[in-house]
Protein backbone atom coordinates (compact mmCIF):
# COMPACT_ATOMS: atom_id res chain seq x y z
CA UNK A 1 0.00 0.00 0.00
CA UNK A 2 0.71 3.60 0.08
CA UNK A 3 3.40 5.39 2.38
CA UNK A 4 2.03 7.93 4.63
CA UNK A 5 4.83 9.70 7.20
CA UNK A 6 4.13 11.65 9.80
CA UNK A 7 6.52 13.83 12.28
CA UNK A 8 7.09 14.12 14.79
CA UNK A 9 6.26 10.68 16.36
CA UNK A 10 5.91 12.39 19.60
CA UNK A 11 6.36 15.57 20.74
CA UNK A 12 6.60 17.21 24.25
CA UNK A 13 5.41 21.23 24.88
CA UNK A 14 5.06 24.07 27.37
CA UNK A 15 1.58 25.32 27.55
CA UNK A 16 0.95 28.42 25.71
CA UNK A 17 3.41 26.90 23.01
CA UNK A 18 2.41 26.00 19.31
CA UNK A 19 3.23 23.06 17.66
CA UNK A 20 3.93 21.74 14.66
CA UNK A 21 2.99 18.13 13.01
CA UNK A 22 3.98 17.20 9.49
CA UNK A 23 2.26 14.83 7.34
CA UNK A 24 3.93 13.14 4.09
CA UNK A 25 2.86 11.14 1.14
CA UNK A 26 6.05 9.56 -0.08
CA UNK A 27 4.77 7.63 -3.49
CA UNK A 28 1.92 8.99 -4.03
CA UNK A 29 0.15 12.84 -4.66
CA UNK A 30 -1.72 13.01 -1.97
CA UNK A 31 -5.19 15.67 -3.38
CA UNK A 32 -6.92 15.11 -0.04
CA UNK A 33 -5.14 15.12 3.71
CA UNK A 34 -7.35 14.22 6.78
CA UNK A 35 -6.26 15.30 10.31
CA UNK A 36 -7.63 12.65 12.90
CA UNK A 37 -7.59 13.24 16.66
CA UNK A 38 -7.74 10.21 19.22
CA UNK A 39 -8.24 10.28 22.92
CA UNK A 40 -7.21 7.16 25.19
CA UNK A 41 -9.21 4.01 24.54
CA UNK A 42 -11.52 6.03 22.05
CA UNK A 43 -11.94 5.92 18.33
CA UNK A 44 -11.04 8.20 15.80
CA UNK A 45 -12.49 11.56 15.39
CA UNK A 46 -11.91 13.58 12.13
CA UNK A 47 -10.79 17.31 12.65
CA UNK A 48 -10.75 18.59 9.65
CA UNK A 49 -10.16 17.67 5.42
CA UNK A 50 -8.16 19.63 3.50
CA UNK A 51 -7.48 19.46 -0.28
CA UNK A 52 -3.62 21.07 -2.22
CA UNK A 53 -4.20 24.40 -2.68
CA UNK A 54 -7.09 25.26 -0.85
CA UNK A 55 -8.28 26.00 2.60
CA UNK A 56 -9.12 23.10 5.06
CA UNK A 57 -12.85 22.15 5.95
CA UNK A 58 -13.22 21.80 9.93
CA UNK A 59 -15.66 19.44 11.64
CA UNK A 60 -18.07 21.09 13.24
CA UNK A 61 -16.44 21.96 16.91
CA UNK A 62 -13.24 22.15 15.63
CA UNK A 63 -11.79 25.56 15.97
CA UNK A 64 -9.63 26.91 13.24
CA UNK A 65 -7.69 29.05 14.82
CA UNK A 66 -6.43 26.91 17.12
CA UNK A 67 -5.89 24.25 14.59
CA UNK A 68 -3.73 25.51 11.48
CA UNK A 69 -3.49 23.31 8.44
CA UNK A 70 -1.78 23.90 5.25
CA UNK A 71 -1.72 21.34 2.57
CA UNK A 72 0.76 23.99 0.13
CA UNK A 73 2.12 20.65 -1.74
CA UNK A 74 0.90 17.38 -3.10
CA UNK A 75 2.63 15.04 -0.61
CA UNK A 76 2.90 17.65 2.40
CA UNK A 77 0.35 19.07 5.10
CA UNK A 78 0.55 20.42 8.40
CA UNK A 79 -0.98 21.02 11.45
CA UNK A 80 -0.08 23.70 13.89
CA UNK A 81 -1.66 23.38 17.23
CA UNK A 82 -1.68 27.01 18.64
CA UNK A 83 -1.47 28.17 22.11
CA UNK A 84 -1.82 24.34 22.85
CA UNK A 85 -3.33 23.82 26.31
CA UNK A 86 -3.18 20.37 28.51
CA UNK A 87 -6.58 19.19 27.21
CA UNK A 88 -4.94 19.06 23.59
CA UNK A 89 -3.08 16.64 24.92
CA UNK A 90 -3.70 13.44 22.25
CA UNK A 91 -2.82 11.35 19.41
CA UNK A 92 -2.62 13.02 16.49
CA UNK A 93 -3.13 11.46 13.00
CA UNK A 94 -3.40 12.29 9.36
CA UNK A 95 -4.54 10.17 6.31
CA UNK A 96 -3.96 11.20 3.01
CA UNK A 97 -5.61 9.62 -0.65
CA UNK A 98 -5.42 10.99 -3.94
CA UNK A 99 -8.19 10.61 -6.75
CA UNK A 100 -6.57 7.59 -8.10
CA UNK A 101 -6.85 5.47 -4.61
CA UNK A 102 -9.79 4.42 -3.52
CA UNK A 103 -9.16 4.08 0.17
CA UNK A 104 -7.09 6.66 2.51
CA UNK A 105 -3.71 4.89 4.05
CA UNK A 106 -2.73 6.60 7.83
CA UNK A 107 0.21 8.18 8.77
CA UNK A 108 1.80 6.34 12.44
CA UNK A 109 0.53 9.36 14.53
CA UNK A 110 2.07 11.50 16.61
CA UNK A 111 1.64 11.87 20.81
CA UNK A 112 1.05 15.48 21.62
CA UNK A 113 1.67 16.06 25.47
CA UNK A 114 0.96 19.72 26.90
CA UNK A 115 2.50 20.37 30.13
CA UNK B 1 -25.04 12.28 12.45
CA UNK B 2 -23.70 9.52 10.82
CA UNK B 3 -22.71 6.53 13.44
CA UNK B 4 -21.58 3.25 13.41
CA UNK B 5 -22.07 1.03 16.19
CA UNK B 6 -19.08 -1.69 16.11
CA UNK B 7 -19.63 -4.90 18.54
CA UNK B 8 -18.21 -6.35 20.64
CA UNK B 9 -16.00 -3.07 22.69
CA UNK B 10 -13.74 -6.03 23.66
CA UNK B 11 -12.97 -10.01 23.21
CA UNK B 12 -10.95 -11.75 25.46
CA UNK B 13 -9.83 -15.33 23.74
CA UNK B 14 -7.33 -18.15 23.55
CA UNK B 15 -4.95 -18.52 21.07
CA UNK B 16 -6.47 -21.01 17.97
CA UNK B 17 -10.16 -19.73 18.14
CA UNK B 18 -12.04 -17.90 15.79
CA UNK B 19 -13.37 -13.99 16.41
CA UNK B 20 -15.71 -12.10 14.80
CA UNK B 21 -16.90 -8.68 14.95
CA UNK B 22 -19.67 -6.25 13.16
CA UNK B 23 -20.64 -2.71 12.67
CA UNK B 24 -24.03 -1.32 11.86
CA UNK B 25 -24.64 2.13 10.39
CA UNK B 26 -27.78 3.91 10.27
CA UNK B 27 -26.57 5.45 7.31
CA UNK B 28 -25.29 3.69 3.83
CA UNK B 29 -22.29 3.64 3.02
CA UNK B 30 -20.39 3.05 -0.32
CA UNK B 31 -17.20 1.29 1.01
CA UNK B 32 -16.60 -0.12 3.74
CA UNK B 33 -13.49 -0.51 5.24
CA UNK B 34 -11.56 -2.68 8.26
CA UNK B 35 -8.74 -1.70 9.98
CA UNK B 36 -6.08 -3.11 12.63
CA UNK B 37 -4.29 -0.46 15.43
CA UNK B 38 -1.37 -1.25 17.57
CA UNK B 39 -0.77 0.89 20.50
CA UNK B 40 0.68 3.98 19.45
CA UNK B 41 0.84 3.39 16.15
CA UNK B 42 -1.89 4.74 13.31
CA UNK B 43 -4.45 2.67 11.70
CA UNK B 44 -3.46 -0.10 9.01
CA UNK B 45 -5.97 -1.17 6.77
CA UNK B 46 -7.03 -4.60 6.75
CA UNK B 47 -9.61 -5.13 3.87
CA UNK B 48 -11.56 -2.55 1.97
CA UNK B 49 -15.15 -3.65 0.44
CA UNK B 50 -17.01 -1.79 -2.15
CA UNK B 51 -19.79 -4.08 -3.40
CA UNK B 52 -22.97 -4.68 -1.50
CA UNK B 53 -22.77 -8.27 -0.64
CA UNK B 54 -18.86 -8.62 -1.22
CA UNK B 55 -17.20 -11.24 0.52
CA UNK B 56 -13.55 -10.70 1.06
CA UNK B 57 -10.68 -12.79 2.77
CA UNK B 58 -7.31 -11.84 3.22
CA UNK B 59 -5.11 -14.52 4.98
CA UNK B 60 -6.84 -15.65 8.15
CA UNK B 61 -9.42 -12.69 7.60
CA UNK B 62 -12.39 -12.49 5.99
CA UNK B 63 -14.81 -9.22 5.65
CA UNK B 64 -18.34 -8.91 4.48
CA UNK B 65 -20.36 -6.23 3.03
CA UNK B 66 -23.97 -6.46 3.63
CA UNK B 67 -26.64 -6.31 1.12
CA UNK B 68 -28.11 -3.01 2.53
CA UNK B 69 -24.55 -1.27 3.04
CA UNK B 70 -25.22 -0.55 6.28
CA UNK B 71 -23.54 -3.31 7.90
CA UNK B 72 -20.10 -5.36 7.80
CA UNK B 73 -18.65 -8.25 9.49
CA UNK B 74 -14.72 -9.17 10.05
CA UNK B 75 -13.61 -12.80 11.14
CA UNK B 76 -9.82 -13.62 12.08
CA UNK B 77 -9.74 -17.32 12.25
CA UNK B 78 -7.05 -19.24 13.94
CA UNK B 79 -6.14 -16.34 15.90
CA UNK B 80 -2.64 -16.26 16.99
CA UNK B 81 -0.91 -13.61 19.87
CA UNK B 82 0.07 -11.23 16.60
CA UNK B 83 -3.65 -10.45 16.34
CA UNK B 84 -4.14 -8.61 19.75
CA UNK B 85 -5.12 -4.89 19.00
CA UNK B 86 -7.83 -2.75 17.77
CA UNK B 87 -10.22 -3.56 15.16
CA UNK B 88 -11.88 -0.33 13.84
CA UNK B 89 -14.80 -0.56 11.28
CA UNK B 90 -15.20 2.57 8.81
CA UNK B 91 -17.15 3.51 6.43
CA UNK B 92 -16.28 6.02 3.73
CA UNK B 93 -18.61 8.90 1.89
CA UNK B 94 -17.77 8.67 -1.45
CA UNK B 95 -18.17 12.39 -2.07
CA UNK B 96 -15.74 12.98 0.07
CA UNK B 97 -13.71 10.21 1.33
CA UNK B 98 -14.28 11.16 4.84
CA UNK B 99 -13.94 8.33 7.06
CA UNK B 100 -16.34 7.60 9.69
CA UNK B 101 -15.30 4.69 12.61
CA UNK B 102 -17.07 2.90 15.10
CA UNK B 103 -16.01 2.75 17.97
CA UNK B 104 -13.56 0.12 17.96
CA UNK B 105 -12.99 -3.72 19.29
CA UNK B 106 -10.36 -4.30 21.37
CA UNK B 107 -9.01 -8.19 20.76
CA UNK B 108 -6.77 -10.04 23.17
CA UNK B 109 -5.50 -13.16 22.90
CA UNK B 110 -4.21 -15.57 25.31
CA UNK B 111 -1.57 -17.80 24.50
Amino acid sequence: GAVVSQHPSRVICKSGTSVKIECRSLDFQATTMFWYRQFPKQSLMLMATSNEGSKATYEQGVEKDKFLINHASLTLSTLTVTSAHPEDSSFYICSARDFQLTEAFFGQGTRLTVV
Amino acid sequence: GQQLNQSPQSMFIQEGEDVSMNCTSSSIFNTWLWYKQDPGEGPVLLIALYKAGELTSNGRLTAQFGITRKDSFLNISASIPSDVGIYFCAGQLSNTGKLIFGQGTTLQVKP
